[in-house]
């Protein structure tokens, strides 16, 4: 069964520092998102893609953030300059474009920001 | 405002009982409706999902009922076993069926379903 995957499983960074973070979507999906969920709380969305552009974003999702889709398989997250609250799980999500609007969810890149 | 939130935060069932988790929504806009299953250190499951024009649904040993009058759905898991031991989320979400919309996801904030042996 086709599965959205992540890259990598976990990543520890210091504030301040560059992080990229890899999803590769279910291969004939074409809206693709991340969300976040910081420790014990619900899961929040921070941007959605389609056609090679941002089409929403959250009031999270703010200059530091940035979506790339660099070819036809993969989707990256960067977060520019790290803040210890952005330690959390990012979720990356793909959906078709179909009436079948289920978001299939990766396993997540756990952030840890020191 | 927009907001979808859970009534119980934990649940403790018997195996083989059956678990019933509740979910309350507010945007009235909301026409489609997910169940989502977290197990630790896992990504979102997808489990069942409803559209607003029906009221209930059912998949293998999961049955969702939407309550449109009150905002409310549920979850019913049929005959709970210990591998339905996880956090279970609902989410919403609103816009153009025709598919031109993000359709970014809302969640609730979970309940805990534990299955005691």
């Amino acid at each position: 069964e086709p599965e959205v995957t992540q890259t990598p499983s976990h990543q520890v960074t210091q504030m301040g520092q560059e992080v990229i973070l890899r999803c590769v979507p279910i291969s004939n999906h074409l809206y693709f998102y991340w969300y976040r969920q910081i420790l014990g709380q619900k899961v929040e969305f921070l941007v959605s893609f389609y056609n090679n552009e941002i089409s929403e974003k959250s009031e999270i999702f703010d200059d530091q953030f940035s979506v790339e889709r660099p070819d036809g398989s993969n989707f990256t997250l960067k977060i520019r300059s790290t803040k210890l609250e952005d330690s959390a799980m990012y979720f990356c999500a793909s959906r078709t474009s179909g009436k079948t609007d289920t978001q299939y969810f990766g396993p997540g890149t756990r952030l840890t920001v020191l | 405002g927009e907001s979808v939130g859970l009534h119980l935060p934990t649940l403790s069932v018997q195996e083989g009982d059956n678990s019933i988790i509740n979910c309350a929504y507010s945007n009235s806009a909301s026409d489609y409706f997910i169940w989502y299953k977290q197990e630790s250190g896992k990504g979102p499951q997808f489990i069942i999902d409803i559209r607003s024009n029906m009221d209930k649904r059912q998949g293998q040993r999961v049955t969702v009922l939407l309550n449109k009058t009150v905002k409310h759905l549920s979850l019913q898991i049929a005959a709970t076993q210990p591998g339905d031991s996880a956090v279970y989320f609902c989410a919403e979400n609103w816009g153009d069926q025709s598919g031109g919309s993000n359709y970014k996801l809302t969640f609730g904030k979970g309940t805990l379903l534990t299955v005691n042996p």
